[in-house]
């Protein structure tokens, strides 16, 4: 059974510009939630879909969205880079979320550089 | 505000001796904990985890205990090995106001020395 899968694995950007993240979660997952993890932070929450749907969202402003796609894929999408947004981006995913206290299954991340 | 807070940003031990590393939370509403393992350019994985109605659980060389009065947690490594270094992520999640919550600390880099 394949992992979560992040694509791509590094970027680098600019000020100003958009970037947007890919994630694909394990087949037969429906519950796809994003992290973001600087030195120092741990893993801040961004946000979680289910069923196309955001279900839950963290305290990040509204340069940062997502999305996801009938076959659970997900994207994350941040406009107006800024150089504090240089970050390991992390996706997870689970079968269902929400209160079943699942184990989340990590993706290996997206390291975004923003000069 | 962290709501879940890991105050060891690094640990070091030797190896064959016990690894302990501690897991503070603020919301009593938490109830269910989780620890993960995060090695360089990879994703956490799920190491252990342990339900608010017990106070331990055990696998193998991992054991992780909860104090639900004085809400923490914490992970033991016996033996701890080299290939225990890592950096530890403590998980909480549970009902809050309404909002499913899963929250991580901010994770404590062990290392283990041969």
């Amino acid at each position: 059974k394949a992992g979560v899968t992040q694509t791509p694995r590094y970027l680098i950007k600019t000020r100003g510009q958009q970037v947007t993240l890919s994630c694909s979660p394990i087949s037969g997952h429906r519950s796809v939630s994003w992290y973001q993890q600087t030195p120092g932070q741990g893993l801040q929450f961004l946000f979680e879909y289910f069923s196309e749907t955001q279900r839950n969202k963290g305290n990040f402003p509204g340069r940062f969205s997502g999305r996801q796609f009938s076959n659970s894929r997900s994207e994350m999408n941040v406009s107006t880079l800024e150089l504090g947004d240089s970050a390991l981006y992390l996706c997870a995913s689970s079968l269902a979320g929400n209160n079943n206290h699942e184990k989340l299954f990590f993706g290996s991340g997206t390291q975004l550089s923003v000069l | 505000d962290q709501q879940v807070k890991q105050n060891s940003p690094s640990l070091s031990v030797q190896e064959g001796r016990i690894s302990i590393l501690n897991c503070d939370y603020t919301n009593s509403m938490f109830d269910y904990f989780l620890w993960y393992k995060k090695y360089p350019a990879e994703g956490p994985t799920f190491l252990i985890s342990i339900s608010s109605i017990k106070d331990k659980n055990e696998d193998g060389r991992f054991t992780v205990f909860l104090n639900k009065s004085a809400k923490h947690l914490s992970l033991h490594i016996v033996p701890s090995q080299p290939g225990d270094s890592a950096v530890y992520f403590c998980a909480a999640s549970g009902q809050v106001s309404g909002t499913y919550k899963y929250i991580f600390g901010t994770g404590t880099r062990l290392k283990v020395l041969a």
